[in-house]
């Protein structure tokens, strides 16, 4: 069975740029939560969702949106990118039942550099 | 109130040492604590995780042993092998909808041949 795949594994990027970056969860689960892991520091959640719906949504600026489509794949879209964005974005997924979301189960993340 | 204050920030061992890593939060609306060991280019995943109705709870090697009243929780590692090194990080979260979870800064483990 495949995992929670992300893409793309290494990103850099300029001040000031946008970026996207994907994920596309375990077959079956219907929950993607995206989390902000700065070097030496513990993720940080930045937004979840679940059927298509944003369901949570952490302590970050308008800069950071994010949107999850039909098939349960998002994205997660970060715009005017300031040095201190450099960081590992995680995304988890999870299952959802009864409205209650159950374990998270994170890829190996998108490693983003701004310059 | 959000945070989760983990100690210590690196530990080092002989193999089969007893690491031991603690957690303490403050929101008492948390009510799910899963412990998560992060490799390096890698995500974290889940190890091992204690509901507050209960006081301790162990999976293979893995021990978590939770105190309500004090608000604290900790991580043993039995017969700790040089494998286990990597970094390790208590979180917790609170029933609802999102149940986001908040994470400790982390400890990073050395398990010396």
């Amino acid at each position: 069975d495949a995992g929670v795949t992300q893409s793309p594994t290494h990103l850099i990027k300029t001040r000031g740029q946008h970026v996207t970056l994907r994920c596309s969860p375990i077959s079956g689960h219907k929950s993607v939560s995206w989390y902000q892991q700065v070097l030496g520091q513990g993720p940080q959640f930045i937004f979840q969702y679940y059927e298509k719906e944003e369901r949570g949504r952490g302590n970050f600026p308008d800069r950071f949106s994010a949107r999850q489509f039909p098939n349960y794949s998002s994205e997660l879209n970060v715009n005017a990118l300031l040095l201190g964005d450099s960081a590992l974005y995680l995304c988890a997924s999870s299952l959802v039942l009864g409205g209650a979301v159950y374990g998270y189960t994170f890829g190996s993340g998108t490693r983003l550099t701004v310059v | 109130q959000q945070q989760v204050k983990q100690s210590p920030q690196s530990l080092i061992v002989q193999k089969g040492g007893i690491p031991i890593i603690n957690c303490a939060y403050e929101n008492t609306a948390f009510d799910y604590f899963p412990w998560y060991q992060q490799f390096p280019g890698k995500g974290p995943a889940l190890l091992i995780a204690i509901r507050p109705d209960v006081s301790e709870k162990k999976e293979g090697r893995f021990t978590i042993s939770f105190n309500k009243s004090a608000k604290q929780f900790s991580l043993h590692i039995m017969d700790s092998q040089p494998g286990d090194s990597a970094t390790y990080f208590c979180a917790a979260s609170a029933s609802g909808s999102a149940r986001q979870l908040t994470f400790g800064s982390g400890t990073q483990l050395t398990v010396l041949p």
